[in-house]
């Protein structure tokens, strides 16, 4: 299958900084990914949607200005948490697709703010 | 709304025996797409299937199959002869879909950790 990277693969931060997150497709074009969030011992939650292109288009409950996504090419999106708490760490993952193909999904990214 | 429901959280099995994890489904959509993933300590997600609503039909990979019944909304997983690397936990998902697409998003059930002993 096509393969999907993510980096960092963890990240410590302290509380109040910005952490930015990349996910690529490394052998395929990705018109759309998908980010999501597991808290330990918890299912995968869609956090929110990117085009490449387009505006993000995120779930409810989950803030745009705190999760800024940027799909800015066919290989790349990234998601950045701003201004980070101690309740924002978890396991973020990141999947990729182009049309009408499966979703691949990357290997996730733990962050943990202190 | 559109759910999905793994009712056991956890599953012990000693290796060599069967274990079937159950997954029910609630969508009102009628195109639609289930999925099932393994994921092993390392988080990384594994793709093990994806069947389309208008596909019924059972299937088998090696020690896996999968149980799809429309009528009582289950999608059910089963592992003959468990190894102790089948450890792991496993994520039926839905996926709604626009016309004959799937749209990939996909919504989660809460998981089943599977654990087999030697």
């Amino acid at each position: 299958g096509a393969v999907v990277s993510q980096h960092p693969s963890w990240v410590i931060c302290k509380s109040g900084t910005s952490v930015k997150i990349e996910c690529r497709s490394l052998d395929f074009q990705a018109t759309t990914m998908f980010w999501y969030r597991q808290f330990p011992k918890q299912s995968l939650m869609l956090m929110a949607t990117s085009n490449e292109g387009s505006k993000a288009t995120y779930e409810q409950g989950v803030e745009k200005d705190k999760f800024l996504i940027n799909h800015a090419s066919l290989t790349l999106s990234t998601l950045t948490v701003t201004s980070a708490h101690p309740e924002d760490s978890s396991f973020y993952i990141c999947s990729a697709r182009s049309p009408f193909q499966e979703q691949f999904f990357g290997p996730g990214t733990r962050l943990t703010v202190l | 709304a559109q759910k999905v429901t793994q009712a056991q959280t956890e599953i012990s099995v000693v290796e060599k025996e069967d274990v079937t994890l159950d997954c029910v489904y609630e969508t009102r959509d009628t195109t639609y797409y289930l999925f099932w993933y393994k994921q092993p300590p390392s988080g990384e997600l594994v793709f093990l299937i994806r069947r389309n609503s208008f596909d019924e039909q059972n299937e088998i990979s090696g020690r896996y199959s999968w149980n799809f019944q429309k009528s009582t909304s289950s999608f059910n997983f089963t592992i003959t002869a468990s190894q102790v690397v089948d450890s792991a936990v496993y994520f039926c998902a839905l996926s709604e879909a626009r016309g004959s697409s799937n749209t990939g998003k996909l919504i989660f059930g809460q998981g089943t950790t599977l654990q087999v002993k030697p």
